[in-house]
């Protein structure tokens, strides 16, 4: 069974554009969950997307935000890019999500660097 | 508020050794933890969970203990080995959701 893919792997903006990442869960899985690593903040959920719905949210301006496609697969963008938006942004998917303890898998991450 | 701490950046062993990594949390909420490993520039691959009902869960050479009382666990790796080494992080999470709190990682190295 495939992982979670996703695209692209590396990217280069400057100050002020935006950006859209994606995300393909694995095959079946519905939830997916998207977190921001730095050095120096190490690894910060961003949201949760379950059945096209956002269910949480972290703590993060506005310029995030995202979104679940009716077949799982998740798009998150970026607006008026900053400085410090560079980092890895990491994709999470699992089985489901009500009520459950499922173990989320990790995609390779999109690298961002922004000029 | 760092809710969940890893207050260990960095573990050195002898490879054979006994590899433990400590994870503190202060949510009492919390009620699955999990284990991940992370090479540089790749998603954190899962290692091992354990649910709040459970004190102990063990996988091969890892093994996982939950002390509820103290807010602590606590990863075990026997015997350790070179391919051990990478920065391993503690996550937490609330039932009814997917939510993962991240400890901020501890450096592990394994040496021959």
């Amino acid at each position: 069974k495939a992982g979670v893919t996703q695209t692209p792997r590396y990217l280069i903006k400057t100050r002020g554009q935006q950006v859209t990442l994606s995300c393909s869960p694995i095959s079946g899985h519905r939830s997916v969950s998207w977190y921001q690593q730095t050095p120096g903040q190490g690894l910060q959920f961003l949201f949760e997307y379950f059945s096209e719905t956002q269910r949480n949210k972290g703590n993060f301006p506005g310029r995030f935000s995202g979104r679940q496609f009716s077949n799982s697969r998740s798009e998150m963008n970026v607006s008026t890019l900053e400085l410090g938006d560079s980092a890895l942004y990491l994709c999470a998917s699992s089985l489901v999500a009500s009520g459950s303890t499922d173990t989320q898998y990790f995609g390779p991450g999109t690298r961002l660097t922004v000029l | 508020d760092q809710q969940v701490k890893q207050n260990s950046p960095s573990l050195s062993v002898q490879e054979g050794r006994i590899s433990i990594l400590n994870c503190d949390y202060t949510n009492s909420m919390f009620d699955y933890f999990l284990w991940y490993k992370k090479y540089p520039a790749e998603g954190p691959t899962f290692l091992i969970s354990i649910s709040s009902i459970k004190d102990k869960n063990e996988d091969g050479r890892f093994t996982v203990f939950l002390n509820k009382s103290a807010k602590h666990l606590s990863l075990h790796i026997v015997p350790s080995q070179p391919g051990d080494s990478a920065v391993y992080f503690c996550a937490a999470s609330r039932q009814n959701t997917d939510k993962l709190i991240f400890g901020t990682g501890t450096r592990l190295q394994v040496f021959p």
